[in-house]
């Protein structure tokens, strides 16, 4: 079975600084999909971010960029300029890739704190 | 932008009591899901479908739980008789053919008292 771990519950950061979240995951699959979803206080789940395992570019929406290490099989968040919004529950996901109608399996959470 | 729909975004219920989830699905998505969150805890998966019927459930999805596509827009989740340990956040989510990425809806807040 996949799991999916992440070993920060909480972190924070001064606004405008650079956080990194951690996410580690275990498969026997080679093809699959990463995502990270933030979780506001409203509890909408909110995709931040994906990264399909047969790419070997790393992903990037505007502040936001990942660290995908196939081999070890780690996924980290970079939040560049940390603002007050990016204020969260962060969640590292899973997905095997063989249908789009796979479950996603999610890790624990880190709760991220910006600091004015 | 099309969204998910989630109705009620908070239900109240009686332990033992029926209650009914309702979702509406992005319109051309052809798989739905189920999960929820217990507070301060992980999602977690309950249920796929798909092509009506059931692709896949957890083992958290008993006898107590059923899902339904009972016209072409709505999709809802059943609990039967519903327990303390039932209350959560319960989310609705759903995936087209060529999406990769799941698209969730706002929640339903379900306290059993």
């Amino acid at each position: 079975a996949q799991t999916v771990t992440q070993s920060q519950p909480e972190m924070s950061v001064q606004e405008a600084e650079t956080v990194t979240l951690s996410c580690t995951y275990d498969t026997s699959e080679s093809d699959y999909y990463l995502f990270w979803y933030k979780q506001p206080p409203s509890r909408q789940m909110i995709l931040v971010i994906r990264q399909e395992a047969y790419k070997q570019q790393n992903a990037t929406e505007n502040r936001f960029s990942v660290n995908f290490q196939k081999a070890a099989k780690s996924f980290s968040l970079k939040i560049s300029d940390s603002q007050l919004g990016d204020a969260a529950m962060y969640f590292c996901a899973y997905r095997r890739g063989e249908t789009s109608g796979s479950r996603l399996t999610f890790g624990e959470g880190t709760q991220l704190t910006v600091n004015p | 932008e099309p969204e998910v729909t989630q109705t009620p975004s908070h239900q109240v219920t009686q332990m033992g009591q029926e209650v009914i989830l309702r979702c509406v699905p992005i319109s051309n998505h052809l798989y739905f899901y189920w999960y929820r969150q217990i507070l301060g805890q992980k999602v977690e998966f309950l249920v796929s479908f798909y092509n009506n019927e059931i692709s896949e459930k957890s083992e958290i999805f008993d006898d107590q739980f059923s899902v339904e596509r009972p016209d072409g827009s709505n999709f809802t989740l059943k609990i039967r008789s519903t327990k303390l340990e039932d209350s959560a956040m319960y989310f609705c989510a759903s995936t087209g053919r060529m999406n990769t990425e799941a698209f969730f809806g706002q929640g339903t807040r379900l306290t059993v008292v």
